[in-house]
């Protein structure tokens, strides 16, 4: 089945960094990724659309020059938290779809996801 | 925006009583897709709904989408300890909605659900 490799797993790490987590497609292409934060026991909150060679396409009320998102492949597509502060603490996940398919049909395959904790 | 609500939030069990899921929407949905995701993990797929009033069947549990294809409900018969999580359905918009929005998944809120043995 399609896999999505998300890394890292954990960062742990002190206000004012920049952070950048990695997600690829291992088995398949994926023209698109997306870009979820998730909260405890609170469901996933999409905050951007990757699309390979192209500018994201972010939701509302979310900061693009605070989360900067690069898909310069077809399998890889990284997510920047810069200067992270504590609020920015969270679970991030990817998720990416494959290409084959009835557009619109295609499942999402997420990443195992990173836990970003900001001191 | 595209909004899907899901009920219940939380959902607790005895091991071998059936639990059911369900998600609705004020508009119709071109498919809804189901989510399991495991305390501490990531959601992992497990079906996808196209047509008006079907049903699929994995196991224990059984899947429906509505004949206005506007809700959809997910039912494990019989749950066991390894069905504990958190179920989400998620539905993408319909065609000619056009841009991004036609490829985006909205989440439901999810419900929790936790199996006492």
């Amino acid at each position: 089945g399609a896999v999505v490799s998300q890394h890292p797993s954990r960062v742990i790490c002190k206000s004012g960094t920049s952070v950048k987590i990695e997600c690829r497609s291992l088995d398949f292409q994926a023209t698109t990724m997306f870009w979820y934060r998730q909260f405890p026991k609170q469901s996933l909150m999409l905050m951007a659309t990757s699309n390979e060679g192209s500018k994201a396409t972010y939701e509302q009320g979310v900061e693009k020059d605070k989360f900067l998102i690069n898909h310069a492949s077809l399998t890889l597509s990284t997510l920047t938290v810069t200067s992270a502060h504590p609020e920015d603490s969270s679970f991030y996940i990817c998720s990416a779809r494959t290409t084959t398919g009835v557009i619109g049909n295609q499942p999402q395959h997420f990443g195992d996801g990173t836990r970003l904790s900001i001191l | 925006g595209q909004q899907v609500m899901q009920i219940p939030q939380y959902q607790h069990v005895q091991e071998g009583e059936d639990f059911t899921t369900y998600c609705n929407s004020s508009t119709t949905l071109s498919n809804i897709q189901w989510y399991k995701q495991r305390p501490g993990g990531h959601p992992v797929f497990l079906i996808q709904l196209v047509k008006s009033g079907e049903v699929k069947k994995q196991k224990r549990l059984t899947f429906q989408f509505g004949e206005a294809k506007k809700n959809s409900s997910l039912h494990i018969t019989a749950t066991q300890t390894t069905d504990v999580g958190t179920y989400f359905c998620a539905a993408r918009t319909g065609p000619g909605a056009g841009g991004t929005s036609y490829g985006k998944l909205t989440f439901g809120q999810g419900t929790i659900l936790t199996v006492h043995p």
